[in-house]
């Protein structure tokens, strides 16, 4: 149980052009979820947090208008990335936390974005 | 002086080798802790989630906190070529939401 979906798995898309993320608990409900950002070699980096049915939280430094959080229902978040440039290119990860299960999140599979 | 810190590594054993992988950190309001194994391209995985002081087993895995020294630590018993990864311990306050993680070491077992 508590699996994360994340689709597509890997995107490139040419500069200017935007792309959604979506981030789906499969198996249990999540009212918070998380996006982050990791380069290479690097820890994750928290880019926002994502409460359902409300507006998300941004981390200092993350811009709000450019990357667009939707939590919509208990199961579904999404990321959406706006006029993407090359330096947007980057392994974006979103996680649930789990409804019943206190401070444990699980993390998706990750989504390879390059921008050209 | 960074909340979490955690050795990056890489560290190399031998298949069978028992791995101790650690994390120190300073805040005191961190009330649990997470180790997640991460592989090349691939989302983290949670492995071990603890909220009090002592062991906790599950398998091969074996976390151990201790609150007082602030320090918790990751031990892999009879490790397997498949475990090489990078391990990332992660903590939260008590009603937080974000995972404080440490940096990950990245840990290599060698046949």
């Amino acid at each position: 149980g508590a699996v994360v979906s994340q689709h597509p798995s890997w995107v490139i898309c040419k500069s200017g052009t935007s792309v959604k993320i979506e981030c789906r608990s499969l198996d249990f409900q999540a009212t918070t979820m998380f996006w982050y950002r990791q380069f290479p070699k690097q820890s994750l980096m928290l880019m926002a947090t994502s409460n359902e049915g409300s507006k998300a939280t941004y981390e200092q430094g993350v811009e709000k208008d450019k990357f667009l959080i939707n939590h919509a229902s208990l199961t579904l978040s999404t990321l959406t990335v706006t006029s993407a440039h090359p330096e947007d290119s980057s392994f974006y990860i979103c996680s649930a936390k789990h409804l019943y299960r206190d401070n444990e999140q699980y993390f998706g599979p990750g989504t390879r974005l390059t921008v050209t | 002086q960074k909340e979490v810190e955690q050795d990056p590594g890489p560290l190399s054993v031998p298949e069978g080798a028992i791995v101790s992988l650690n994390c120190t950190y300073s805040n005191s309001a961190f009330q649990y802790f997470m180790w997640y194994r991460q592989y090349s391209r691939k989302g983290p995985e949670l492995l071990m989630y603890t909220y009090s002081s002592g062991n906790k087993e599950d398998g091969r895995f074996t976390a151990q906190v201790d609150k007082s020294s602030k320090y918790i630590s990751l031990f892999i018993r009879d490790s397997q070529p498949s475990d090489s990864a990078t391990y990332l311990c992660a903590m939260v306050t008590g009603g937080g939401n974000k995972l404080t993680f440490g940096t990950g070491t990245q840990l290599k077992v060698e046949l």
